[in-house]
C-alpha cells in the first residue's frame, strides 16, 4: 500500500483567515514533503521533514508554517495567503530522504484564495 | 545544475500504437532519474526510475523507459498506448547535492486518441 492522504480536498479561503492541510500516511516513511503545483506547471519543492525534523525549507514565506506532529502526519499552516498562493498542494512521502528513495504523492489539496 | 528537460508540450498517438515521451537530464555525478503519471485534479503517480543497472526499466501500466548515458536521455516508452494513458507526464532527477530534492521537467502531455 502506498497510500497518502490529503484534507481537505478543496478549500477556499480570505487573505485573512488561518487554515490548515494535513497530510498523512501510515506506511512508516520516515520523510514527508510539501510541494506547491501552479496550472500547467511542475511541482516545486517546498518544505522537506526528515525524522521529523525539518531539513528543507525552499525560501518559502512566512505565511506557510509547516509542521509535522509525528511521523505520519503533516501538516501545512496557511496565514494571510495572498491570491497567487493559489495552487494545488502537494504532500509526498518516502521510506527514508535518501536520494534512491521513491517519493509517493497525495491527491492534492486545491486551495482557492480570495 | 541539475535538471531535466522535455522537449515536447504534447504528443499525441493513435491508440494500439507505440508512445515515446522524451526526457533529457543534466546531472553532475550519477543520475537518479524518475518518471510520474498526472491525470486531471489529481496527485502524481510514480511510474519508474532509475537507479543502477540495466538500462531497461519496467514499471507500471506497462510502461518502460530506457536509460542512455552518452545522450543523456531517459524517455518514457510504452508499446501499444490506451486512450486511458492520456495524461500529463513528468520526468524528474534527484541531485547529487540537495539529494532530499526532486526537480521536475515541465511535462509533456499525452494525448492518445481512438
Amino acid at each position: 500500500d502506498t497510500e497518502v492522504t490529503q484534507t481537505p480536498k478543496h478549500l477556499v479561503m480570505g487573505m485573512t483567515n488561518k487554515k490548515s492541510l494535513k497530510c498523512e500516511q501510515h506506511m512508516g516513511h520516515r520523510a514527508m514533503y510539501w510541494y506547491k503545483q501552479k496550472a500547467k506547471k511542475p511541482p516545486e519543492l517546498m518544505f522537506v521533514y526528515s525524522y521529523e525534523k525539518l531539513s528543507i525549507n525552499e525560501s518559502v514565506p512566512s505565511r506557510f508554517s509547516p509542521e509535522c506532529p509525528n511521523s505520519s502526519l503533516l501538516n501545512l499552516h496557511l496565514h494571510a495567503l495572498q491570491p497567487e498562493d493559489s495552487a494545488l498542494y502537494l504532500c509526498a512521502s518516502s521510506q527514508a530522504p535518501g536520494a534512491t528513495e521513491t517519493q509517493y504523492f497525495g491527491p492534492g489539496t486545491r486551495l482557492l484564495v480570495l | 545544475a541539475q535538471s531535466v528537460a522535455q522537449p515536447e508540450d504534447q504528443v499525441n498517438v493513435a491508440e494500439g500504437n507505440p508512445l515515446t515521451v522524451k526526457c533529457t537530464y543534466s546531472v553532475s555525478g550519477n543520475p537518479y532519474l524518475f518518471w510520474y503519471v498526472q491525470y486531471p485534479n489529481r496527485g502524481l503517480q510514480f511510474l519508474l526510475k532509475y537507479i543502477t543497472g540495466d538500462n531497461l526499466v519496467k514499471g507500471s501500466y506497462g510502461f518502460e523507459a530506457e536509460f542512455n548515458k552518452s545522450q543523456t536521455s531517459f524517455h518514457l516508452k510504452k508499446p501499444s498506448a490506451l486512450v486511458s494513458d492520456s495524461a500529463l507526464y513528468f520526468c524528474a532527477v534527484r541531485p547529487f547535492t540537495g539529494f532530499q530534492k526532486l526537480v521536475f521537467g515541465t511535462g509533456t502531455r499525452l494525448l492518445v486518441s481512438p
